[in-house]
């Protein structure tokens, strides 16, 4: 929505370089991790997932790390464009449950031309 | 396939009125929910349901009721509005037991006055 990230932090990244997002997941018991991408006024869409199970994984241009004894994931961006430019959640649930999401707080990425 | 649709995309209440956001799916898929963004936070979990005529309270209920008589469709009802239900609701909906997470819907901008 317009309004989301008035208080979120902000990733400044120039055109062309790697930009890393980080993430503090908040139950040990989650087993099951998804990154959102957010653009202005639309809903949340899914970039990547990684299971407990796993402490990498990657995608075109994005990877996923998890680091479960800090409870800690980040989503690795290369070669930012400019159309990177959104609001980035990470998300946790159970795959027993997989119908709870919760969120983070999310971070705001702007890329520099 | 539209995905998941939600109507209306804006809506101003008054303190004290009622109405329903309604949300619907075309995939065919068990699970559903509804969320709420405020400035500044991530997605809260309002009420879901994983499969007709079975719903659960999430995180932020109080003031919202819900049902779903079909798999397609899962309207989210504000019982008496008030200010603080100012804020972007999202419906998501996702296949059982699927490892892609929620697919979500645009938003519905409400505001409460």
């Amino acid at each position: 929505g317009e309004n989301v990230g008035l208080h979120l932090p902000t990733l400044s990244v120039q055109e062309g370089d790697n930009s890393i997002i980080n993430c503090a997941y908040s139950n040990s018991a989650s087993d099951y991790f998804i990154w959102y991408k957010q653009e202005s006024g639309k809903g949340p869409q899914f970039i990547i997932d990684i299971r407990s199970n796993m402490d990498k994984r990657q995608g075109q241009r994005v990877t996923v790390l998890l680091n479960k004894t800090v409870k800690h994931l980040s989503l690795q961006i290369a070669a930012t464009q400019p159309g990177d430019s959104a609001v980035y959640f990470c998300a946790e649930t159970w795959m027993d449950s997989s119908y709870k999401l919760i969120f983070g707080s999310g971070t705001r990425l702007l890329v520099r031309p | 396939n539209a995905g998941v649709t939600q109507t209306p995309k804006f809506q101003v209440l008054k303190t004290g009125q009622s109405m329903t956001l309604q949300c619907a799916q075309d995939m065919n898929h068990e699970y559903m929910s509804w969320y709420r963004q405020d400035p500044g936070m991530g997605l809260r979990l309002i009420h879901y349901s994983v499969g007709a005529g079975i719903t659960d309270q999430g995180e932020v209920p109080n003031g919202y009721n819900v049902s779903r008589s079909t798999t397609e469709d899962f309207p989210l009802r504000l019982l008496s509005a008030a200010p603080s239900q100012t804020s972007v609701y999202f419906c998501a909906s996702s296949k059982q037991g699927a490892n892609k997470g929620y697919t979500f819907g645009s938003g519905t901008r409400l505001t409460v006055v």
